[in-house]
């Protein structure tokens, strides 16, 4: 039982360059969260998921987009990275609402955006 | 809107010593409230929450925190650190309606011999 992996670990990007952060879980959990973790800020909302096929906006959005095609994955998109989106990305998952409900966190991607 | 703050972004104590990390919250409905715990290079993990019923809640690693709705607060104590406690903390709140979780900016607990 892994539960919640991320991919990759690390990454370096240009300006403008693009790419895709992949979220697993094993513990069949319905919901799914992405967050951004910066120095002095903690854990900030970017998008979620209450279930297969849907996806919502977080406190932070702009500049993301995600998909949710398979209830086991969450897939965060960035399509062309800014300096703003260096980070560490973190992907977590709950059983049901996240109002009581324990959520279990990924390890993280750390991105660099040049 | 739901707000946390947690006063303090380090905070150092000796082996032994209490730890008291603070943690205000605000919320236009009953709260439910969390401290999460990242070790280095971690992601983060439940240490206690509060969702109802009494007060003083006990979590891992002999972690407590007790909600005060008086004073909006959820300060997390821990009798004696050890030096295993060093770490980063979050409180967190959320509502009874809502799928967000709220997260303070952190407190980073360092832990001298």
């Amino acid at each position: 039982n892994a539960g919640v992996t991320q991919t990759p670990k690390f990454r370096v990007l240009k300006t403008g360059q693009s790419m895709t952060l992949l979220c697993a879980q094993d513990m069949n959990h319905e919901y799914m969260y992405w967050y951004r973790q910066d120095p002095g800020m903690g854990l900030r909302l970017i998008h979620y998921s209450v279930g297969e096929g849907t996806t919502a906006k977080g406190e932070v959005p702009d500049g993301y987009n995600v998909s949710r095609l398979k209830k086991q994955n969450f897939l965060l998109g960035l399509e062309s990275a800014a300096p703003s989106q260096t980070s560490v990305y973190f992907c977590a998952s709950s059983y049901s609402a996240a109002s009581a409900e324990t959520q279990y966190f990924g390890p993280g991607t750390r991105l660099l955006v040049l | 809107a739901q707000s946390v703050t947690q006063l303090g972004s380090h905070v150092s104590v000796s082996e032994g010593a209490l730890v008291l990390l603070r943690c205000n919250y605000s919320s236009s409905v009953p709260p439910y409230l969390f401290w999460y715990v990242q070790y280095p290079n971690q992601g983060l993990q439940l240490l206690l929450k509060y969702t109802t019923g009494a007060t003083l809640v006990k979590g891992i690693n002999g972690f407590e925190a007790e909600f005060k709705k008086s004073e909006t607060s959820f300060h997390l104590t821990k009798p004696s650190a050890h030096m295993s406690d060093a770490a980063e903390y979050f409180c967190a709140v959320s509502d009874n309606a809502g799928n967000m979780l709220t997260f303070g900016g952190g407190t980073r607990l360092m832990v001298k011999p």
